[in-house]
């Protein structure tokens, strides 16, 4: 059974600072899928990771993903307030397992 | 392009009444369709999954039910709901590997 294993799961930051939220998961797979999730919201697509070292970036946000550690990182940089949100990630096995998500706040 | 709709957005009901949700995609053709929940300040639940019209997996045993009448509509429903039902209800498409789109979500409260 594939599971999913996202930490932190509370992450307090402020502006400015970097820092990476990790996504581990069980079984091998090679795609995986970050998403965003805005308060009383849907959830958005971010990134799509299809290989090996795939690294995806767009704005301050940059995921990578190491299928031979099972390990996927989203890393922020430089964090602005408008990055406060709960962040997901998704990994492809059988079915589309989700982690429990990372909820993160950017502070003045 | 594609589009995923569901309604309602907003939902109030009672204990033991019934549900349907509804959900339909836009611009694509034998989609696989999804439902999900999440609690508040919780992950997704995997309710049900389709990969065509008539063909429902169920993820975990409880009250709700799901059907696929056509190949773009897929339908939430309970006969009776529990207060335990609450929650955000996610519908979602995808083709054979790729990511998955989600609707824009129905808030259900059972009171």
């Amino acid at each position: 059974e594939l599971k999913v294993e996202q930490n932190p799961l509370f992450l307090s930051m402020q502006e400015g600072k970097n820092y990476t939220i990790y996504c581990d998961y069980s079984t091998t797979s090679d795609r995986l899928y970050w998403y965003r999730q805005d308060p009383g919201k849907s959830l958005e697509s971010l990134f799509v990771l299809l290989s090996n070292g795939a690294v995806k970036q767009e704005g301050r946000l940059m995921a990578s993903l190491d299928t031979k550690a099972r390990l996927s990182t989203l890393h922020i940089t430089a964090a602005v307030h408008d990055l406060s949100a709960t962040y997901f990630c998704a990994v492809d096995g059988m079915e589309l397992v989700f982690g429990k998500g990372t909820k993160l706040t950017v502070n003045p | 392009s594609q589009t995923i709709h569901q309604w309602p957005a907003t939902l109030v009901q009672p204990v033991g009444s019934p549900l349907s949700l509804e959900c339909t995609v836009e611009g694509t053709s034998n989609p696989n369709l999804y439902w999900y929940r999440q609690a508040a300040g919780r992950g997704l639940q995997l309710l049900f999954y389709s990969v065509g019209i008539g063909q429902i997996s169920s993820e975990v045993p409880q009250n709700l039910s799901a059907s696929r009448p056509q190949d773009r509509q897929f339908i939430l429903s309970s006969k009776k709901l529990l207060l335990s039902d609450s929650g955000f209800y996610l519908c979602a498409w995808d083709l054979v590997g790729t990511e998955q789109y989600f609707g824009p979500g129905t808030r259900l409260t059972v009171t």
